[in-house]
């Protein structure tokens, strides 16, 4: 599975949208991005996942971009609930055996 | 649908005691695997299985062991507790490993620590 790289840290005004970008360089063709976060110690939640395509959900929308080697998961109105870390993953579809989790972006929403 | 239960939600243990961490999900996944998150630290898998019956190691299987014999139940075993085994431990379960897009449910966690 590729490698991802995510900023540490992000701080994000209530009620703005928060852009979380994500470098996955060595990405390869049958390779989705998924991001997933942890809010607070409890486990981990699925938010989103896309192959080359825009993806948008009830959480959050993910841009992909076209050489699909960085993306970027935004959360169009941020809310003091929405301060978790955010992990960007990559993984083969088919007969994957593992999620990969770095330390991902732990994203503060500040008041 | 309860999704991922994880029992106990806490415990400590003594250097050398052996216990197991339970999991159960009723959503009838055949992928469940087991994660231990650091301090500051990603998730990290210990041992996975594909469905009733197999099972594989992980990442950082040394010390505990597990078994796969219904798919509704993925316990993990720790033979002989050690301070380094002090962690939060996460059960997970996917629908279908195969399928394009699966995400993956998490338990709430166990945190456990060896004294």
């Amino acid at each position: 599975d590729a490698k991802t790289t995510q900023p540490t840290s992000m701080d994000c005004a209530e009620g703005r949208a928060a852009n979380l970008p994500c470098n996955h360089s060595t990405i390869s063709g049958n390779e989705y991005v998924y991001w997933y976060r942890q809010i607070h110690s409890q486990g981990p939640q699925y938010i989103i996942h896309g192959l080359k395509n825009n993806e948008t959900n009830e959480m959050a929308s993910l841009i992909i971009t076209e050489d699909r080697k960085s993306s970027t998961l935004i959360l169009p109105h941020a809310t003091l609930r929405d301060t978790a870390v955010y992990y960007c993953i990559v993984r083969v579809a088919a007969g994957a055996n593992n999620l990969f989790f770095g330390t991902g972006t732990r994203l503060t929403v500040i008041p | 649908n309860a999704g991922v239960t994880q029992t106990p939600k806490f415990q400590v243990l003594k250097t050398g005691q052996s216990m197991t961490l339970q999991c159960a999900q009723d959503m009838n996944h055949e992928y469940m695997s087991w994660y231990r998150q650091d301090p500051g630290m990603g998730l990290r898998l210990i041992h996975y299985s594909v469905g009733a019956g197999i099972t594989d190691q992980g990442e950082v299987p040394n010390g505990y062991n597990v078994s796969r014999s219904t798919t509704e139940d993925f316990p993990l075993r720790l033979l002989s507790a050690a301070p380094s085994q002090t962690s939060v431990y996460f059960c997970a379960s996917f629908l279908d490993i195969w399928a394009a897009g699966t995400e993956a449910f998490f338990g709430q966690g166990t945190r456990l620590t060896v004294v």
